[in-house]
């Protein structure tokens, strides 16, 4: 038991559509993290959030969103898809600002963009 | 923007040798943390390094975190096929923020 719940496990979608994702973290970890792992790759930072804020962004367009809840769980919202987006998005949850317990992942959603 | 790299990107090994690899980043970090990934499966914290030249041991395993705090480097003495996996390094600059970066990985094979 990874202690972070994702879902949906793997999803379908066609290129156009939207997608959302989401997310519970660990019991006792306030923020969340959002990663993108493509096949054979290391993940990849979208964006974390604390105290239901983004507070930080890698690069990643616009068409990539997020939001945080009042329980600290959260979702990923992917706009236009394209089939470059197909990915692993693996959550991870933490106590806030340095991590210092690390990052508890969850198993992840895999999206497959057709 | 940072960039962690890790090399080799691919290890076979016989089960009972030693492995290595290794993180390099193009800016100084404030700490190092490393993961483990089995296939199919997602990122498991291992460790963090937080001071600049500090050694830590799990078992079989040894973690470093160079001088400069740009390299750190993970040592798997005596490999069992449990070792199996990809491992990643993810690093945390000073100033930027509360990311962590990862780096590419290293996918180790333990041959029986």
């Amino acid at each position: 038991d990874a202690g972070v719940t994702q879902s949906p496990t793997h999803l379908i979608k066609t290129r156009g559509q939207q997608v959302t994702l989401r997310c519970s973290p660990k019991s006792g970890h306030d923020t969340v993290s959002w990663y993108q792992q493509a096949l054979g790759q290391g993940p990849q930072f979208i964006f974390q959030y604390y105290e239901e804020e983004e507070r930080q962004r890698g690069n990643f367009p616009d068409r990539f969103s997020g939001h945080q809840f009042p329980n600290y769980s959260s979702e990923l919202n992917v706009n236009a898809l394209l089939l470059g987006d197909s990915a692993l998005y693996l959550c991870a949850s933490s106590l806030a600002a340095v991590s210092r317990g690390g990052y508890t992942f969850g198993s992840g959603t895999r999206l497959t963009v057709v | 923007g940072q960039q962690v790299m890790q090399i080799p990107q691919y290890q076979h090994v016989q089960e009972g040798e030693d492995f290595t690899t290794y993180c390099n980043s193009s800016t100084t970090l404030s700490n190092i943390q490393w993961y483990k990934q089995r296939p199919g499966g997602h990122p498991v914290f291992l460790i963090q390094l937080v001071k600049s030249g500090e050694v830590k041991k799990q078992k079989r395993l040894t973690f470093q975190f160079g001088e400069a705090k740009k390299n750190s480097s993970l040592h798997i003495t005596a490999t069992q096929t449990t070792d199996v996996g990809t491992y990643f390094c993810a690093g945390r600059e000073p100033i930027t923020g509360n990311q962590f970066y990862f780096g590419t990985g290293t996918s180790l094979t333990v041959i029986p």
